[in-house]
């Protein structure tokens, strides 16, 4: 069975700092890759995804993340916060054909706060 | 065009009763997903269908929990003899074909209180 692992489910920055939300997953085979946002009140929305080809993957509103084979990991980075990046953040695995269960396997979020 | 939508928004019921709750995905998408959010926690697969089938339905917790999807738009969550455990919000997704590496577009959820 796959895991996700996000460490931290707090994390504080102060604005225009990096921003850096960590995300290991396990798994035999690596898996599709994604980091969802949840802004309050609102429902799940994609920041981005690694399935294929480059490792270092852009998102909106600035965010990337770099997937790492040998680490596991899917780290999500942005270069200088802003007060509206305040909300929660979740990392998901999905397995590719044949490789598990057909949904997403998602991490217990981190709650990004910005300090002003 | 218009995203997915679920109903109720909020959902109020006592331990013991029956509850549907409703899915409306973004049209045209054959392939449904639904999640259960607890307090705290990341949300968790329960079923997914691709068209009117359950394709994977490998996450309901147990039998009191059943899905339908009768004309492969429209999916209808069912919970029998609720408990309290099962207050969570449940989510909806849905995506165009199904394939693995698609984005899931998720509704606002319904916010279920067992009492």
């Amino acid at each position: 069975a796959q895991s996700v692992t996000q460490l931290g489910s707090h994390v504080s920055v102060s604005e225009g700092a990096l921003v850096l939300l960590r995300c290991n997953y396990s798994s035999s085979v690596p898996p599709y890759l994604f980091w969802y946002v949840q802004y309050p009140n609102q429902g799940l929305q994609l920041l981005l995804k690694y399935t294929t080809g480059a490792t270092l993957v852009k998102g909106i509103n600035g965010f990337e993340a770099e997937f790492k084979k040998s680490e596991t990991s899917f780290h999500l980075t942005k270069p200088s916060a802003h007060m509206s990046d305040a909300a929660e953040y979740f990392c998901a695995v999905r397995p590719k054909p044949g490789g598990g269960a057909d949904g997403l396997t998602f991490g217990k979020g981190t709650h990004l706060i910005i300090q002003p | 065009g218009a995203g997915v939508s679920q109903t109720p928004s909020n959902k109020v019921t006592e331990k013991g009763k029956y509850v549907e709750l409703r899915c409306d995905p973004i049209s045209g998408h054959t392939a449904l997903y639904w999640y259960r959010q607890s307090l705290g926690q990341g949300p968790e697969f329960l079923i997914y269908f691709q068209g009117t089938g359950a394709a994977d339905d490998s996450g309901l917790p147990n039998d009191r929990f059943f899905a339908v999807r009768p004309e492969g738009s429209v999916s209808t969550l069912k919970i029998q003899r609720t408990e309290r455990g099962d207050s969570a919000v449940y989510l909806c997704a849905s995506s165009l074909t199904g394939e693995t590496q698609e984005t899931q577009y998720f509704g606002p959820g319904t916010r279920l209180l067992v009492l």
